[in-house]
Protein backbone atom coordinates (compact mmCIF):
# COMPACT_ATOMS: atom_id res chain seq x y z
CA UNK A 1 0.00 0.00 0.00
CA UNK A 2 1.28 3.01 -1.25
CA UNK A 3 1.38 5.75 2.33
CA UNK A 4 0.59 9.34 1.35
CA UNK A 5 1.78 11.94 3.74
CA UNK A 6 1.04 15.57 4.09
CA UNK A 7 2.38 18.62 6.17
CA UNK A 8 2.24 21.01 7.66
CA UNK A 9 -1.23 19.35 9.11
CA UNK A 10 -2.50 23.59 9.74
CA UNK A 11 -1.57 25.95 7.22
CA UNK A 12 -1.96 29.46 8.43
CA UNK A 13 -1.53 32.18 5.91
CA UNK A 14 -2.16 35.89 5.47
CA UNK A 15 -5.02 36.70 2.48
CA UNK A 16 -3.73 38.00 -0.70
CA UNK A 17 -0.27 35.89 0.38
CA UNK A 18 1.13 32.58 -0.64
CA UNK A 19 0.01 29.06 0.76
CA UNK A 20 2.56 26.28 -0.36
CA UNK A 21 1.19 22.63 0.39
CA UNK A 22 3.35 19.42 0.31
CA UNK A 23 2.40 16.14 0.07
CA UNK A 24 4.99 13.13 0.10
CA UNK A 25 4.22 9.36 -0.89
CA UNK A 26 5.76 6.54 -0.07
CA UNK A 27 6.88 5.17 -3.55
CA UNK A 28 6.65 6.50 -6.71
CA UNK A 29 3.03 7.18 -8.30
CA UNK A 30 4.61 8.69 -10.98
CA UNK A 31 1.72 11.76 -12.05
CA UNK A 32 -1.01 9.87 -10.87
CA UNK A 33 -1.82 12.68 -8.30
CA UNK A 34 -5.12 14.58 -7.48
CA UNK A 35 -5.93 17.06 -5.25
CA UNK A 36 -9.40 17.69 -3.38
CA UNK A 37 -10.75 20.55 -1.39
CA UNK A 38 -13.05 20.46 1.50
CA UNK A 39 -14.79 22.93 2.85
CA UNK A 40 -16.26 22.75 6.63
CA UNK A 41 -20.04 20.26 6.19
CA UNK A 42 -19.31 19.83 2.67
CA UNK A 43 -18.57 16.66 -0.12
CA UNK A 44 -14.81 16.90 -1.09
CA UNK A 45 -14.49 18.18 -4.36
CA UNK A 46 -11.88 17.58 -6.96
CA UNK A 47 -9.24 20.55 -7.64
CA UNK A 48 -6.53 19.03 -9.68
CA UNK A 49 -5.50 15.68 -11.23
CA UNK A 50 -2.93 14.05 -12.75
CA UNK A 51 -0.53 16.64 -10.87
CA UNK A 52 -0.59 19.90 -12.75
CA UNK A 53 -4.04 19.43 -14.66
CA UNK A 54 -6.61 21.61 -12.83
CA UNK A 55 -10.35 20.73 -12.33
CA UNK A 56 -13.41 21.89 -14.28
CA UNK A 57 -14.27 25.76 -12.23
CA UNK A 58 -10.60 25.55 -10.22
CA UNK A 59 -9.45 28.87 -10.20
CA UNK A 60 -6.39 29.49 -11.47
CA UNK A 61 -4.87 30.55 -8.77
CA UNK A 62 -4.24 26.95 -7.53
CA UNK A 63 -1.72 24.91 -9.13
CA UNK A 64 0.20 21.87 -8.62
CA UNK A 65 3.28 20.27 -9.41
CA UNK A 66 5.80 17.90 -8.64
CA UNK A 67 6.85 13.88 -10.01
CA UNK A 68 7.16 10.76 -7.97
CA UNK A 69 7.15 11.18 -4.93
CA UNK A 70 7.01 14.96 -3.70
CA UNK A 71 4.06 16.90 -5.07
CA UNK A 72 3.02 20.55 -3.72
CA UNK A 73 -0.50 22.34 -3.99
CA UNK A 74 0.00 25.99 -4.24
CA UNK A 75 -2.59 29.02 -4.18
CA UNK A 76 -0.61 31.76 -5.18
CA UNK A 77 -3.33 34.11 -3.22
CA UNK A 78 -5.17 32.99 -1.10
CA UNK A 79 -8.83 34.28 -0.56
CA UNK A 80 -11.40 33.65 2.24
CA UNK A 81 -12.87 31.21 0.03
CA UNK A 82 -9.99 29.09 0.43
CA UNK A 83 -10.41 27.90 4.05
CA UNK A 84 -10.73 24.26 4.00
CA UNK A 85 -8.60 20.65 4.18
CA UNK A 86 -6.69 19.67 0.95
CA UNK A 87 -6.39 16.44 0.29
CA UNK A 88 -3.49 14.36 -1.91
CA UNK A 89 -4.75 11.16 -3.27
CA UNK A 90 -2.52 8.69 -5.39
CA UNK A 91 -3.72 6.26 -8.05
CA UNK A 92 -1.11 5.05 -9.48
CA UNK A 93 -1.20 1.73 -8.05
CA UNK A 94 -4.18 0.50 -6.62
CA UNK A 95 -6.47 -1.47 -4.98
CA UNK A 96 -6.61 0.62 -2.41
CA UNK A 97 -6.21 4.17 -3.48
CA UNK A 98 -5.19 6.24 -0.64
CA UNK A 99 -5.40 9.78 0.87
CA UNK A 100 -3.30 12.26 2.52
CA UNK A 101 -4.06 12.55 6.20
CA UNK A 102 -5.15 16.32 4.88
CA UNK A 103 -3.58 19.71 5.61
CA UNK A 104 -5.83 22.36 7.13
CA UNK A 105 -5.59 25.75 5.57
CA UNK A 106 -6.67 28.82 7.91
CA UNK A 107 -6.43 32.57 7.28
CA UNK A 108 -3.85 34.28 9.88
CA UNK B 1 -25.11 19.27 -14.54
CA UNK B 2 -23.90 15.69 -12.52
CA UNK B 3 -25.65 15.08 -9.59
CA UNK B 4 -25.02 12.13 -7.65
CA UNK B 5 -27.78 11.51 -4.33
CA UNK B 6 -27.42 9.68 -1.80
CA UNK B 7 -29.92 7.59 0.33
CA UNK B 8 -29.83 4.81 2.97
CA UNK B 9 -27.72 6.02 6.19
CA UNK B 10 -28.62 5.27 9.82
CA UNK B 11 -27.73 4.44 13.23
CA UNK B 12 -27.50 0.17 13.38
CA UNK B 13 -26.06 -1.76 15.96
CA UNK B 14 -23.11 -3.70 15.49
CA UNK B 15 -23.64 -7.13 13.27
CA UNK B 16 -26.49 -5.61 11.31
CA UNK B 17 -26.32 -4.42 7.84
CA UNK B 18 -27.41 -1.85 6.18
CA UNK B 19 -27.76 -0.94 2.29
CA UNK B 20 -26.62 2.46 0.80
CA UNK B 21 -27.94 3.86 -2.76
CA UNK B 22 -26.47 6.54 -5.06
CA UNK B 23 -28.70 7.47 -7.80
CA UNK B 24 -26.37 9.10 -10.93
CA UNK B 25 -27.76 12.00 -13.31
CA UNK B 26 -26.38 14.22 -15.32
CA UNK B 27 -24.06 12.09 -17.09
CA UNK B 28 -23.61 8.65 -19.26
CA UNK B 29 -23.64 6.32 -16.41
CA UNK B 30 -23.40 3.10 -17.80
CA UNK B 31 -19.48 4.89 -19.21
CA UNK B 32 -18.15 5.93 -16.05
CA UNK B 33 -16.83 3.18 -12.67
CA UNK B 34 -17.83 4.34 -9.58
CA UNK B 35 -16.59 4.63 -6.35
CA UNK B 36 -17.33 4.63 -2.43
CA UNK B 37 -14.98 6.94 0.49
CA UNK B 38 -16.27 7.30 3.63
CA UNK B 39 -14.39 9.70 6.58
CA UNK B 40 -15.02 9.09 10.02
CA UNK B 41 -15.94 11.90 12.35
CA UNK B 42 -13.27 14.48 12.15
CA UNK B 43 -11.15 12.41 10.49
CA UNK B 44 -9.54 11.87 7.05
CA UNK B 45 -10.73 10.41 3.43
CA UNK B 46 -10.29 6.93 3.37
CA UNK B 47 -11.28 4.64 0.06
CA UNK B 48 -13.79 1.89 0.46
CA UNK B 49 -14.66 -0.10 -2.94
CA UNK B 50 -14.75 0.84 -7.06
CA UNK B 51 -17.16 -0.98 -9.49
CA UNK B 52 -16.42 -0.91 -13.21
CA UNK B 53 -18.59 0.87 -15.67
CA UNK B 54 -19.88 -2.69 -16.44
CA UNK B 55 -20.27 -4.01 -12.94
CA UNK B 56 -18.12 -6.67 -14.49
CA UNK B 57 -15.07 -5.99 -11.57
CA UNK B 58 -14.98 -5.22 -8.19
CA UNK B 59 -11.98 -3.78 -5.89
CA UNK B 60 -12.24 -3.41 -2.06
CA UNK B 61 -10.47 -1.67 0.93
CA UNK B 62 -8.79 -4.46 2.72
CA UNK B 63 -11.14 -3.39 5.99
CA UNK B 64 -14.35 -4.09 4.49
CA UNK B 65 -13.15 -7.34 2.19
CA UNK B 66 -15.77 -9.25 2.76
CA UNK B 67 -18.37 -7.59 4.45
CA UNK B 68 -19.33 -5.22 2.11
CA UNK B 69 -20.37 -5.02 -1.67
CA UNK B 70 -20.43 -3.02 -4.20
CA UNK B 71 -22.74 -2.65 -7.20
CA UNK B 72 -24.80 -1.07 -9.61
CA UNK B 73 -27.70 -0.86 -11.96
CA UNK B 74 -26.83 0.91 -15.14
CA UNK B 75 -30.96 0.17 -16.13
CA UNK B 76 -31.50 2.61 -13.02
CA UNK B 77 -28.69 4.84 -13.28
CA UNK B 78 -27.56 3.60 -9.40
CA UNK B 79 -24.80 2.42 -7.17
CA UNK B 80 -24.96 0.77 -4.24
CA UNK B 81 -22.92 -0.35 -1.21
CA UNK B 82 -24.16 -2.85 0.57
CA UNK B 83 -22.45 -3.26 3.98
CA UNK B 84 -22.77 -6.47 6.07
CA UNK B 85 -21.01 -7.38 9.58
CA UNK B 86 -21.05 -3.81 10.27
CA UNK B 87 -18.42 -2.83 12.93
CA UNK B 88 -18.09 0.10 15.66
CA UNK B 89 -14.92 1.36 13.64
CA UNK B 90 -17.13 1.52 10.08
CA UNK B 91 -19.09 4.48 11.97
CA UNK B 92 -18.50 7.38 9.09
CA UNK B 93 -19.73 9.61 6.20
CA UNK B 94 -20.19 7.89 3.16
CA UNK B 95 -19.45 9.40 0.07
CA UNK B 96 -20.47 8.11 -3.25
CA UNK B 97 -18.73 9.38 -6.36
CA UNK B 98 -17.86 8.94 -10.15
CA UNK B 99 -14.32 7.73 -11.09
CA UNK B 100 -12.71 10.27 -13.27
CA UNK B 101 -11.58 8.26 -16.41
CA UNK B 102 -14.34 6.81 -17.96
CA UNK B 103 -14.85 3.27 -19.05
CA UNK B 104 -11.18 3.00 -18.27
CA UNK B 105 -11.13 3.09 -13.85
CA UNK B 106 -8.45 5.73 -12.92
CA UNK B 107 -9.17 5.81 -9.37
CA UNK B 108 -9.64 10.14 -9.11
CA UNK B 109 -12.79 11.22 -8.18
CA UNK B 110 -14.20 14.06 -10.07
CA UNK B 111 -17.73 14.23 -8.64
CA UNK B 112 -18.75 13.60 -4.87
CA UNK B 113 -22.74 12.55 -3.58
CA UNK B 114 -23.53 15.04 -0.90
CA UNK B 115 -22.30 11.94 1.77
CA UNK B 116 -24.66 9.98 4.47
CA UNK B 117 -23.69 8.87 8.12
CA UNK B 118 -23.64 5.69 8.94
CA UNK B 119 -23.23 5.11 12.81
CA UNK B 120 -22.90 1.81 14.33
Amino acid sequence: EIVMTQSPVTLSVSPGERATLSCRASQSVGTRLAWYQQKRGQSPRLLIYDVSTRAADTPARFSGGGSGIDFTLTISSLQSEDVAVYFCQQYNEWPPLTFGGGTKVEIK
Amino acid sequence: QIELVQSGGGVVQPGTSLRLSCAASGFTFKHFAMQWVRQSPGKGLEWVALVWFDGSNEHYADSVKGRFTISRDNSENTVFLQMNSLRVEDTAVYFCGRDGGGVIAQGAVDSWGQGTLVTV
